[in-house]
């Protein structure tokens, strides 16, 4: 079956630190994969997608590259902000419409 | 894009009692979908709120506990029936233009934190 493993949390990193949070997946076939974040008190937002293998998402400094040999979509970003405490969820989709979500992985950013 | 707004943000229910959620997309939209994330949890799909016909949905989830309505392209409501404690949770809204490509974005709600006592 279809499903995502992300790495586990809560995450805490000092303003400007190298960031990575951990994406896996199975599936059938080739889905496109996703990172949501979701900011205190607000619904999820399209951080960045890739669609097929090999594909590098990236949008705000974040970016994940689609690694099919892996099954790996692993979130990065050089220096994170404050601004970036906040729960990124990883999923994949195939042709039709269901979502597959990992868990979320919470993120705190300390100046 | 879409913006998409819900109402209420959140409440505090009574065992056995009803909630209608509502949501509301500022342009029309092919697909809206609910999807619920209980606490600690990731999200969950319900259903798929269909335009003019009945709602389809996934497996654990049955009509007559989450009745779904879609009267337009822009509109949906859920409503929690019966509800008990269990159902607690937050229910997100999502909607997308498309047809359901793997390639497609869904657009989420800001979800709507629901307790049951």
């Amino acid at each position: 079956g279809n499903s995502v493993t992300q790495m586990e949390g809560p995450v805490t990193l000092s303003e400007e630190a190298f960031l990575t949070i951990n994406c896996t997946y199975t599936a059938t076939g080739y889905p496109s994969l996703f990172w949501y974040v979701q900011y205190p008190g607000e619904g999820l937002q399209l951080l960045l997608k890739a669609t097929k293998a090999d594909d590098k998402g990236s949008n705000k400094g974040f970016e994940a590259t689609y690694r099919k040999e892996t099954t790996s979509f692993h979130l990065e970003k050089g220096s994170v902000q404050v601004s970036d405490s906040a729960v990124y969820f990883c999923a994949l989709r195939h042709t039709g419409n269901q979502f597959y979500f990992g868990t979320g992985t919470s993120l705190t950013v300390i100046p | 894009s879409a913006v998409i707004s819900q109402k209420p943000s959140r409440d505090i229910c009574q065992r056995g009692t009803s909630l209608t959620i509502q949501c509301q997309v500022d342009s029309q939209v092919t697909m809206m979908f609910w999807y619920r994330q209980q606490p600690g949890q990731s999200l969950t799909l319900i259903a798929t709120a269909n335009q003019g016909s009945e709602a389809t949905y996934e497996s654990g989830f049955v009509i007559d506990k989450f009745p779904i309505s879609r009267p337009n392209l822009t509109f949906s409501t859920l409503t929690v029936s019966n509800m008990s404690p269990e159902d607690s949770s937050i229910y997100l809204c999502s909607a997308e233009r498309t047809s359901g490509s793997s390639t497609d974005t869904q657009y989420f709600g800001p979800g709507t934190r629901l307790t049951v006592l």
